[in-house]
């Protein structure tokens, strides 16, 4: 069954960028119904999405961080990044990415990374 | 301060039922399906309902999923210590050009 696992450094210093990917295995990105998505959760709270890419190109972030968010999809690796810029320790939190399906489970989250806690420090 | 509303904790001894609300708006709720996601401390989300009342394979039909209006309501019943866990509701918004937004969460206690 499709997998997906998070990866990147686990510490970023404030005003730098944080870089994420996530591989997806046991499946495509090249998957028309399937958006890969990333979404956060700070220490102890809930869950906040940050957006999604088709591997057509097509994004949708979360307006309150579109400014500083990118996305980007590698047919070739199969896999999907997350970029996030001028970090502060207000982004320190575990990251999840995620597979939104909108075939057969309208657009819900469906897969899960098992998350990478990255901390924002100088 | 999140966008959907869920009361933040909720407890219920085994075998016994219990309730968790997500209260939204006419932009996402109200005119979009709910997502319901169980997260074990410590562990990844899952997903619990799609489309407001859908279990996907694998999720015990003691666990109901409803919508109403600009609400939503998860019922799990026949409560069982496994349960306890972090609920959330989340649903696509309309505004600002769209967007998918969460509940604060609702830590389940099981007595």
């Amino acid at each position: 069954q499709v997998q997906l696992q998070e990866s990147g450094p686990g510490l970023v210093k404030p005003s730098q960028t944080l870089s994420l990917t996530c591989t997806v295995s046991g499946g495509s990105v090249r998957s028309a119904g399937h958006y890969w998505s990333w979404i956060r959760q700070h220490p102890g709270k809930g869950l906040e999405w940050i957006g999604y890419i088709h591997y057509s190109g097509t994004t949708y972030f979360n307006p309150s961080l579109k400014s500083r968010v990118s996305m980007s999809v590698d047919r070739v690796n199969n896999q999907f990044s997350l970029k996030l810029t001028s970090v502060t320790v207000a982004d320190t939190a575990m990251f999840y990415c995620a597979r939104r399906d909108t075939v057969g489970l309208d657009g819900a989250f469906d897969i899960w990374g098992q998350g990478t806690l990255v901390t924002v420090s100088s | 301060q999140s966008v959907l509303t869920q009361p933040p904790s909720a407890s219920g001894s085994p075998g016994q039922r219990v309730t968790i609300s997500c209260s939204g708006s006419s932009s996402n709720i109200g005119s979009n399906s709910v997502n319901w996601y169980q997260q074990v401390p410590g562990t990844a989300p899952k997903l619990l309902f799609y489309d407001n009342d859908q279990r996907p394979s694998g999720v015990p039909d003691r666990f109901s999923g409803s919508r109403s209006g600009t609400s939503a309501s998860l019922v799990i019943s026949g409560l069982q210590s496994e349960d306890e866990a972090d609920y959330y509701c989340a649903a696509w918004d309309n505004s600002l050009n769209g967007h998918v937004v969460f509940g604060g969460g609702t830590k389940l206690t099981v007595l």
